[in-house]
């Protein structure tokens, strides 16, 4: 059975610190790896992707490893801010053409002056 | 806002009533999709339209009915719901769902009610 783990299921950290999430997976044939943000009442925002090939992407201050051997990933932030308060949920794209998203539960994310 | 909109964005409805949810992309994409979003649930993808052509329904039930008359506009006609059908329903779009690495962009959510 596909699927996607998050963990923890709620973190809360300091304004400008550093954090790490984690994603789990268990699928196949894997595609690619997503990390999506979402703020409340909004709707998902995509932050990276990555295929098989990829072990690391940056964007801003927000970073996504994989590992496939293993089927994880992290989301690493660095020097948080207020404004990272959200959901951030990891997805991932079983099949090659037509292919089908599994999404993790999230990982709800507070941010504290 | 992203460039996927929807209408309303609260609802409340009686279990009795008939409602529609409404989605517009102004993204030139030609794959819409419905997702459901309850609480400490992951995302369940509902239906899929490529084209215009309904490809996926995942076992929804039949109260929920998609009409979709062109690329850019997507509906969902809500009739006879239950209490556990409350929940937040995201409308999301993509270039072509046949592509690889399809990146899909949501909108902001319909949060029901069904009382």
């Amino acid at each position: 059975k596909n699927q996607v783990e998050q963990s923890p299921q709620s973190l809360i950290i300091l304004e400008g610190k550093n954090c790490t999430l984690q994603c789990n997976y268990t699928v196949s044939p894997f595609s690619n790896l997503r990390w999506y943000k979402q703020d409340t009442g909004r709707g998902p925002v995509s932050l990276t992707i990555m295929t098989f090939s990829e072990n690391t992407k940056s964007n801003g201050r927000y970073t996504a490893t994989l590992d496939a051997d293993t089927k994880q990933s992290s989301l690493h932030i660095t020097a948080s801010q207020l404004s990272d308060s959200a959901s951030y949920i990891c997805v991932v794209s079983v099949g090659f053409g037509n292919e089908k998203l599994t999404f993790g539960t999230g990982t709800r994310l507070t941010i504290i002056p | 806002e992203t460039g996927v909109t929807q209408t309303p964005r609260h609802l409340v409805m009686g279990m009795t009533n008939k409602k529609s949810l409404k989605c517009e992309q102004h993204l030139g994409h030609n794959a819409m999709y419905w997702y459901k979003q309850s609480a400490k649930k992951p995302l369940e993808l509902m239906f899929v339209y490529n084209f215009k052509e309904q490809t996926e329904n995942n076992s929804v039930p039949s109260r929920f009915s998609p009409e979709c008359p062109n690329s850019s506009h997507l509906f969902l006609h809500l009739h006879t719901l239950q209490p556990e059908d409350s929940a937040l329903y995201l409308c999301a779009s993509s270039q072509d769902r046949r592509a690889g690495k399809d990146e899909q962009y949501f909108g902001p959510g319909t949060r029901l009610t069904v009382t």
